[in-house]
């Protein structure tokens, strides 16, 4: 697609349930990134893949966040056993290549997940 | 250690009126590279622009312009004759070329911009 697409664009689920949210990048962009921005709390980095591998897990919160990507191009987050705390929007982001490159890392428009 | 410092947390101006943004960062890398982002209310991130270290002239576009300065480690964006639809919030950011950060985007907290009819 044009831009960086993600799904679901709205989630509200209980507290305790699994969750994926889907990031489909900009077509031939090998780096994907993914954020998270929760109230107040400014921009976070939670993990970088270059193709399908992810030399950069540094800022996933706990072993409840997990990633993917396949086929060098969509990739899930998945979050397990939810928290209150997990509330945020979740923005992916792609570029042409990562690693330093400087290349413009263009940003979906996020999923906003809300933990009940 | 990597570092973006944006010290205006909320910014309130007058249709017309210019209105600075401003960015300080932190990096030991030589080369790098610096960029803003508008978040309007509906959410996204849109890019406005990136500098690479090496390039410190200043830009214009339209109404916006932007005075990378390395001497004092600042990349700040100003908008000219400021109008509604300006209002968002803004951030700044930093990458790296050869820093831990892997070439991910350290932001700074953001600068929201209320402009007023």
């Amino acid at each position: 697609g044009a831009g960086v697409s993600q799904s679901p664009s709205n989630k509200v689920t209980e507290k305790g349930k699994d969750v994926e949210l889907r990031c489909d990048p900009i077509s031939g962009h090998t780096a994907l990134y993914w954020y998270r921005q929760s109230l107040g709390q400014g921009l976070e980095f939670l993990i970088y893949f270059q193709g399908n591998s992810a030399p950069d897990k540094s800022g996933l919160p706990s072993d409840r966040f997990s990633a993917e990507r396949t086929g060098g191009s969509v990739s899930t987050l998945t979050i397990q056993r939810t928290q209150q705390e997990d509330s945020a929007v979740y923005l992916c982001a792609s570029s042409l290549e990562g690693g330093g490159s400087g290349n413009t890392i263009y940003f979906g428009e996020g999923s906003w997940l809300t933990v009940v | 250690a990597q570092k973006v410092t944006q010290a205006q947390t909320e910014i309130s101006v007058v249709e017309k009126e210019d209105v600075t943004l401003d960015c300080v960062y932190e990096t030991r890398d030589t080369t790098y590279y610096l960029f803003w982002y508008k978040q309007p209310p509906s959410g996204e991130l849109v890019f406005l622009i990136r500098r690479n270290s090496f390039d410190e002239q200043n830009e214009i576009s339209g109404r916006y312009s932007w005075n990378f300065q390395k001497s004092t480690s600042s990349f700040n964006f100003t908008i000219t004759a400021s109008q509604v639809v300006d209002s968002a919030v803004y951030f700044c950011a930093l990458s790296e070329a050869y820093g831990g950060s892997q070439g991910n985007l350290i932001f700074g907290k953001g600068t929201k911009l209320s402009v007023k009819p």
